[in-house]
């Protein structure tokens, strides 16, 4: 899993904090994703990234606000969470993001906790 | 919508015997399936993906998927069951949104390995 790293593994903060969640891949992708896994639910796409454009926002509350400085590079910086919010997020790079072909890598996610 | 289904919540299967994960799907057009496997506290790792050809797909640790069009399948199976299988296995669809890949993920299927 050296491929996406992800920073912090585990998080927990209160509802009033901002916190920022931190990806990087070192496989020379040009696409980035953030994901949210809760128990029970599917995988949920939050954010997708080509080139350091975001060309999706899944209808993500604003509370939520991913940064894509460079290719690869990924963040998701957080404020005024709420307990739903508890789940892990994962990051995820593939090679350009537009085929249907290409397989997505994941990090190994960070497990947030919000009280 | 392109969607994937995975009926079965667990799967409980004895070291040594064969073991069969479902998967179906519904997309318009071609499909591009995927199979992903999670250990606990990790992300997600590619084993394997169909993308034309031929319907018997070989991917990582063993494992394998059958491709059938007919019934809109594409199950994952191994020929001798490892305690170390283990894991909650994700079945994956692609398809692209406004030029961009995007990629729909199963509920998931526990495997539990019993010794």
């Amino acid at each position: 899993e050296t491929g996406v790293t992800q920073t912090p593994r585990h998080l927990v903060m209160g509802m009033t904090n901002k916190k920022s969640l931190k990806c990087e891949q070192h496989l020379g992708h040009n696409a980035m994703y953030w994901y949210k896994q809760s128990a029970k639910k599917p995988l949920e796409l939050m954010f997708v990234y080509s080139l350091e454009e975001r060309v999706e926002n899944n209808s993500v509350p604003s509370r939520f606000s991913p940064e894509c400085p460079n290719s690869s590079h990924l963040f998701l910086h957080l404020h005024t969470l709420q307990p739903e919010d508890s789940a892990l997020y994962l990051c995820a790079s593939s090679s350009r993001g537009r085929g249907l072909q290409e397989t997505q890598y994941f990090g190994p996610g960070t497990r947030l906790l919000v009280l | 919508a392109q969607s994937v289904a995975q009926p079965e919540d667990q799967v409980n299967v004895a070291e040594g015997n064969p073991l069969t994960v479902k998967c179906t799907y519904s997309v318009s057009g071609n499909p591009y399936l995927f199979w992903y496997v999670q250990y606990p506290n990790r992300g997600l790792q590619f084993l394997l993906k169909y993308i034309t050809g031929d319907n018997l797909v070989k991917g990582s640790y063993g494992f394998e998927a059958e491709f059938n069009k007919s019934q809109t399948s594409f199950h994952l199976k191994k020929p001798s069951a490892l305690v170390s299988d283990s894991a909650l296995y994700f079945c994956a669809v692609s398809y692209l949104s406004g030029g961009y890949q995007k990629v729909t993920f199963g509920t998931g299927t526990k495997l539990q390995v019993i010794p």
